[in-house]
């Protein structure tokens, strides 16, 4: 059971660069997120989906975009990498507002 | 709009001490309530959860937190730790029927042999 699997592990972009990070859920959840995780701030949500078709703004999402492609993915783009956007990116998907699962993280530096 | 409060950034302890973690939401409807660990490279696994009923819960590895509705607290507490302890702790919540679940900064817990 793979449960939340999230591509790639490790990126390095150039500022400018553009890429997508990858999500995908084997749980037949309803809800996805995307966090990012910075040293001190714990984390902070970027956009999230309740279902398929719907996304939604969460605390942090300016730069950012992303698409629920079906109930099982649920992609991230960064469309101009800045430096601040370096950080630790998690996906999650949950059964409405019960217990979040985690991915094991993507680790984006942009220099 | 939602927010958590974690008011310990960074705790120490010595093996065997007891440990409580503050955490404080705003938020006025029905609440979840959760309490998230990281260990070192890790990802985040559940430590423990509430939905509803009895306000003090049991979670995994000795935790428990207490739900006093009147303090928007939820409040991690382990009689003992361990070493194996040292991680970070997340307190998050949700509520209303949204599917937004909020985190708070995270306390960082590092014990000493």
């Amino acid at each position: 059971n793979a449960g939340v699997t999230q591509t790639p592990k490790f990126q390095v972009l150039k500022t400018g660069q553009s890429m997508t990070l990858q999500c995908a859920q084997d749980m037949n959840h309803n809800s996805m997120y995307w966090y990012r995780q910075d040293p001190g701030m714990g984390l902070r949500l970027i956009y999230y989906s309740a279902s398929e078709g719907t996304t939604d703004k969460g605390e942090v999402p300016n730069g950012y975009n992303v698409s629920r492609l079906n109930k099982r993915e649920f992609s991230l783009r960064l469309e101009s990498a800045a430096p601040s956007q370096t950080s630790v990116y998690f996906c999650a998907s949950s059964e409405g507002v019960g217990r979040a699962f985690f991915g094991q993280g993507t680790r984006l530096t942009v220099v | 709009a939602q927010s958590v409060s974690q008011h310990n950034h960074h705790v120490i302890l010595s093996e065997a001490a007891s440990l409580e973690l503050g955490c404080n939401y705003s938020y006025g409807g029905t609440v979840n309530l959760f309490w998230y660990v990281q260990y070192p490279g890790q990802h985040l696994q559940l430590l423990l959860k509430y939905f509803s009923g009895d306000p003090l819960v049991k979670g995994i590895k000795g935790f428990e937190a207490e739900f006093i509705k009147s303090k928007f607290s939820f409040n991690l507490r382990k009689p003992s730790v361990q070493w194996s302890d040292t991680a970070e702790y997340f307190c998050a919540v949700n509520g209303g029927g949204y599917n937004k679940l909020i985190f708070g900064a995270g306390t960082r817990l590092a014990v000493h042999p």
